[in-house]
Parts: structure tokens; C-alpha cells; sequence
């Protein structure tokens, strides 16, 4: 198996542009997260779905942020407009149990 | 509030040295416990530690988990420096969430 996929792995916009991020999953886990980690944070959930259905978003710092799952193989995380405080490394992660397996990350600069 | 709190921040130790790293929680409600260990990538998974799997042990790295006293901790013996890196340590409250701690940064000096 590839593991969990992301792409980007890097991206570095402008203040006010619209960024995507994207995820796949390993195929048959049920469950899939979106992480934020900074240096003054650390790695904090923003939000997670189970079978496709977001179940907790109470993660989401604003509504400038938005996330969808359209099937359990590919889900994505929407920044807009970006600011420069959301620069951060995006992980997604994926599980069938407790244990979670992490994508390698976005690194996300918003200049 | 669930919480995870990890210490200490930061551990500085000589190659050949053994490490305790700690983490502690307040729970509404537990499941699991996990261990991670972050280099300049993504978190890889170490041990998970449940009611029915209070000790884990994989070469040099060993781990308990105290129920009753709401802690864990994670021993690195004999350590190298390839095991310098962030340990995190995640708890599961009852559903499919992790709440992570803050993380301990530990130092491998050659």
C-alpha cells in the first residue's frame, strides 16, 4: 500500500488566494482527519469523517476554512481567502481502529 | 476537558544514555493510548496501549501505561542518534479522535 497520499507537498500563495489542499486515504480505513501543526500549536485536529461524513468540526479555526470528503478515497481541505497565519504543515491522516496513519504533509506558506 | 501533557518539553542526553519520556491525561473517558515518533516528517506510530495491553516493548523502546494513576511512559535504552526526534503521545476519549499532547523534543548528542 502508498500510505496515505497528499498533494501539495509544498505551496506558497499570496495573502487573500484560494489554496486546496488534497488527500487519498488507505483504502478500507473508515475514518479521516485533517491536522494543523505549527511551533506554537503543535499538531492540532481540525476535522475528521467517518465513512465520508464529517462527524467533528469544532477544529476548524474559521469559515474561511472548509472540507469535504466526496468518497472514502479523496478528500479535500479549502483555505479561503488564505492569510498569512494559516502557514502551517497540513497533515492528513487516516485509520480503521485507534491507530492513525499520517500523509507525509502540506507545507503552506501564505506570503 | 480532555487533556495530554507531556514532560518534559525538551531532554538533552549523551549517546548510551537512557530516556523516560512522560505523559499524563485527564479523561472523561478513555480507549487507548498511543505513542508517535516525529523526525522532520510526519508522525510514525511507535506502541498503543489499551486496558488489555498495559506494557509494549519493540527492541530498545519499551512502554507502561498506568490506569489507575493516569499516566504513561515511554523508555529509550541504550539510545542512538537516530533517535533524536519529537515523541508524541496521543490519547483516544471513546471515539475515533486523537487528543495529542504538546510533544517532547529529545536530543541525541554523538
Amino acid at each position: 500500500d502508498a500510505g496515505v497520499i497528499q498533494s501539495p507537498r509544498h505551496e506558497v500563495t499570496e495573502m487573500g488566494q484560494e489554496v486546496t489542499l488534497r488527500c487519498k486515504p488507505i483504502s478500507g480505513h473508515n475514518s479521516l482527519f485533517w491536522y494543523r501543526q505549527t511551533m506554537m500549536r503543535g499538531l492540532e485536529l481540525l476535522i475528521y469523517f467517518n465513512n465520508n461524513v464529517p462527524i467533528d468540526d469544532s477544529g476548524m479555526p474559521e469559515d474561511r476554512f472548509s472540507a469535504k470528503m466526496p468518497n472514502a478515497s479523496f478528500s479535500t481541505l479549502k483555505i479561503q481567502p488564505s492569510e498569512p497565519r494559516d502557514s502551517a504543515v497540513y497533515f492528513c491522516a487516516s485509520s480503521l481502529w485507534d491507530e492513525q496513519f499520517f500523509g507525509p504533509g502540506t507545507r503552506l506558506t501564505v506570503l | 476537558e480532555d487533556k495530554v501533557v507531556q514532560s518534559p518539553l525538551s531532554l538533552v542526553v549523551h549517546e548510551g544514555d537512557t530516556v523516560t519520556l512522560n505523559c499524563s491525561y485527564e479523561v472523561t473517558n478513555f480507549r487507548s493510548l498511543l505513542w508517535y515518533k516525529q523526525e522532520k516528517k510526519a508522525p510514525t506510530f511507535l506502541f498503543m496501549l489499551t486496558s488489555s495491553g498495559i506494557e509494549k516493548k519493540s527492541g530498545r523502546l519499551s512502554s507502561i501505561l498506568d490506569k489507575k494513576e493516569l499516566f504513561s511512559i515511554l523508555n529509550i535504552t541504550a539510545t542512538q542518534t537516530g533517535d533524536s526526534a519529537v515523541y508524541l503521545c496521543a490519547v483516544n476519549f471513546g471515539n475515533e479522535k486523537l487528543t495529542f499532547g504538546t510533544g517532547t523534543r529529545l536530543t541525541i548528542i554523538p
